[in-house]
């Protein structure tokens, strides 16, 4: 049961041009999202995020879109950078009522390739 | 500030031995997960401590896997008897608070796991 699904698994980008990655999801009580980033033999660092309350959140060079009503969210990156490249997941929370403590449930993660 | 601390950070044992991880978070912060990564999945979350009680374990492999959090600051994994599919890079994170709060998880390093 896959709630949040990252369908490409890779993305190969030109510096410089703009890097968007996909994120559907499932659950609709789902109302809060996030992304974040991972370099190799690190832990992911939180990037950006969204409340279901908004449709846009901009943060620099990098901003994501959520499309309620297709349960699709994306991140945009412009410009693209080598420093870029990375592993980026998609995670999505219940966080109305505060039950739920925050918990995260993740996407498969999609590896971006930033091409000097 | 210190970020989440965990050791070891690598471990090869065979089936059927046993393991534990350590974890250390971030000071002061209330919330503790650990998550499981399989090679090309998302983090999957194990388990939830609100200090130190466990607030979610419903993912926890229970006849396996058990997890503690004493005195609400550090806190263990343990694997015993382990099995092959438990391979996996194994990551604690930590939140300021509990529920209701937009709060970001900041991940350790992870404790990658070669189970043969």
């Amino acid at each position: 049961d896959q709630q949040v699904k990252q369908n490409s698994p890779s993305l190969s980008v030109q510096e410089g041009r703009i890097s968007i990655l996909n994120c559907d999801y499932t659950n609709s009580m789902f109302d809060y999202f996030l992304w974040y980033k991972k370099y190799p033999a690190e832990g992911p660092t939180f990037l950006i995020s969204i409340s279901s309350i908004k449709d846009k959140n901009e943060d620099g060079r990098f901003t994501v879109f959520l499309n309620k009503s297709a349960k699709h969210l994306s991140l945009h990156i412009v410009p693209s950078q080598p420093g870029d490249s990375a592993v980026y997941f998609c995670a999505a929370s219940v966080d109305a009522g505060g039950t739920s403590y925050g918990k995260l449930t993740f996407g498969q993660g999609t590896i971006l390739t930033v091409h000097p | 500030e210190a970020g989440v601390a965990q050791s070891p950070r690598y471990k090869i044992i065979e089936k059927r031995q046993s393991v534990a991880f350590w974890c250390n978070p971030i000071s002061g912060h209330a919330t503790l997960y650990w998550y499981q990564q399989i090679l090309g999945q998302g983090p999957k979350l194990l388990i939830q401590f609100q200090n130190n009680g466990v607030v979610d374990d419903s993912q926890l492999p229970k006849d396996r896997f058990s997890a503690e959090r004493l005195k609400g600051v550090d806190s263990t994994l343990k694997i015993q008897p382990a099995k092959l599919e438990d391979s996996a890079v194994y990551l604690c994170a930590s939140r300021r608070r509990g529920g209701g709060d937009q709060e970001t998880q900041y991940f350790g390093p992870g404790t990658r796991l070669l189970v043969l």
